[in-house]
């Protein structure tokens, strides 16, 4: 059974820094989602990571892939107030002919203060 | 940008009714799917759905569970009889057709904006 984790579950930043969160996952995939939730709200999409050393960068975040080590990475640089949500890691799982199915890591809930 | 609507956002109802969460995909999507996600928890596959029928399925959906595409636009979640643990934000989400027969997966999965039920 996929099984993704991420660490940390929770994380308070101070405005400026940098840290990462890491997404690790059980079996081969070479799939790889980044999603963002802010409280109360809907999921949205960040990043699709399809290929082993793929790197995708938007703004202040950066996400890689490395499918050898089943591991992604989203690296936050200079944090601000704004970056303050839930991010989602998830790994696409698939059987030939079928709708694939997201399995969704813990979670990282980020708190970036002044 | 087209979205993936869902209704009613809040759901109230007593515990061993039937409900019914509705959702409009994305007009050209062909892959549908539903999750839930019980309060400050993680986000939980229940059901894919593709060519009119159930791809994969979790534990969780289980015979209490249904899903339908009755008129090829909306797609709905149906609970038997709902239970006090049945209580979650329940997100539709939906997904392009690459045309090729296979799922395209530089492409995300689009989500709505949920249906919080809650069961009394």
């Amino acid at each position: 059974e996929l099984k993704v984790e991420q660490n940390p579950l929770f994380l308070s930043m101070q405005e400026g820094k940098n840290y990462t969160i890491y997404c690790n996952y059980s079996t081969t995939s070479d799939r790889l989602y980044w999603y963002r939730q802010d409280p109360g709200k809907s999921l949205e999409s960040l990043f699709v990571l399809l290929s082993n050393g793929a790197v995708k960068q938007e703004g202040r975040l950066m996400a890689s892939l490395d499918t050898k080590a089943r591991l992604s990475t989203l690296h936050i640089t200079a944090a601000v107030h704004d970056l303050s949500a839930t991010y989602f890691c998830a790994v696409s799982h698939t059987k030939v002919g079928r709708a694939d199915k997201l399995i969704f890591g813990t979670g990282t809930r980020l708190q970036v203060f002044p | 940008e087209p979205e993936v609507t869902q209704t009613p956002s809040h759901q109230v109802t007593q515990m061993g009714q039937e409900v019914i969460l509705r959702c409009v995909p994305i007009s050209n999507h062909l892959y549908f799917y539903w999750y839930r996600q019980i309060l400050g928890q993680k986000v939980e596959f229940l059901v894919s759905f593709y060519n009119n029928e159930i791809s994969e399925k979790s534990e969780i959906f289980d015979d209490q569970f249904s899903v339908e595409r009755p008129d090829g636009s909306n797609f709905t979640l149906k609970i038997r009889s709902t239970k006090l643990e049945d209580s979650a934000m329940y997100f539709c989400a939906s997904r392009a057709y690459s045309g090729r027969g296979r799922v395209p997966y530089n492409s995300p999965l689009h989500f709505g904006n949920g249906t919080r039920l809650t069961v009394t």
